[in-house]
């Protein structure tokens, strides 16, 4: 088992431009997460997906789209790049159910908007 | 609402003593807690989890957490530091809303092993 991928591993982008990040897990989990991490405040969720064909906001949504594509695959789409936006991007997935909460997370993307 | 507050930001033991990293928490009903470990440049590792059993949590790598509700902490502990040790650490509460059980991060605290 891979566990969660995903692709790129870095990406350098110019102020205004779009890329989609991609997430994929192979252990038949129901609900797919991501996060930014920026030094010195945690993981802060963007957006998830609690089960296939459903997405929310989390804590910080702004500038950001996603897409539940199946029950694997969940991409972050940055249409507008903006500086703001340089971080640390982990995707993370897990079990909806009581007890199998552990949420699994990927290698990260580094991401550099100028 | 569940928060979760990590006491120290850097803490700096030596090779060989005890590691004690401070975690604190908020919750409106019993929790599930987790501590996470993150290497330089590396993704998160579980470490170990409470989920309302034991209340003494063994982990990966000689790691332990005790779950204390009277003091709403979960410190992470270890007899005896190795240089392998130095990361990160992220304390994790975990809260069901919206079909599905979301994590709140504290802030982390990064440990420093001096030879």
């Amino acid at each position: 088992n891979a566990g969660v991928t995903q692709t790129p591993k870095f990406q350098v982008l110019k102020t205004g431009q779009s890329m989609t990040l991609q997430c994929a897990q192979d252990m038949n989990h129901n609900s797919m997460y991501w996060y930014r991490q920026d030094p010195g405040m945690g993981l802060r969720l963007i957006y998830y997906s609690a089960s296939e064909g459903t997405t929310d906001k989390g804590e910080v949504p702004n500038g950001y789209n996603v897409s539940r594509l199946n029950k694997r695959e969940f991409s972050l789409r940055l249409e507008s790049a903006a500086p703001s936006q340089t971080s640390v991007y982990f995707c993370a997935s897990s079990e909806i159910r009581t007890g199998q909460e552990t949420q699994y997370f990927g290698p990260g993307t580094r991401l550099l908007v100028l | 609402a569940q928060s979760v507050t990590q006491l120290d930001s850097h803490v700096s033991v030596s090779e060989g003593t005890p590691v004690l990293l401070r975690c604190n928490y908020s919750s409106s009903y019993s929790p599930s807690l987790f501590w996470y470990v993150q290497h330089p440049n590396k993704g998160l590792q579980l470490l170990l989890k409470y989920t309302s059993a034991a209340t003494l949590v063994k982990g990966i790598n000689g790691f332990e957490a005790e779950f204390k509700k009277s003091e709403t902490s979960f410190h992470l502990t270890k007899p005896s530091a190795h240089m392998s040790d130095a990361a990160e650490y992220f304390c994790v509460v975990s809260a069901f809303t919206s079909g599905t059980y979301k994590y709140i991060f504290g802030t982390g605290t990064r440990l420093k092993v001096l030879a």
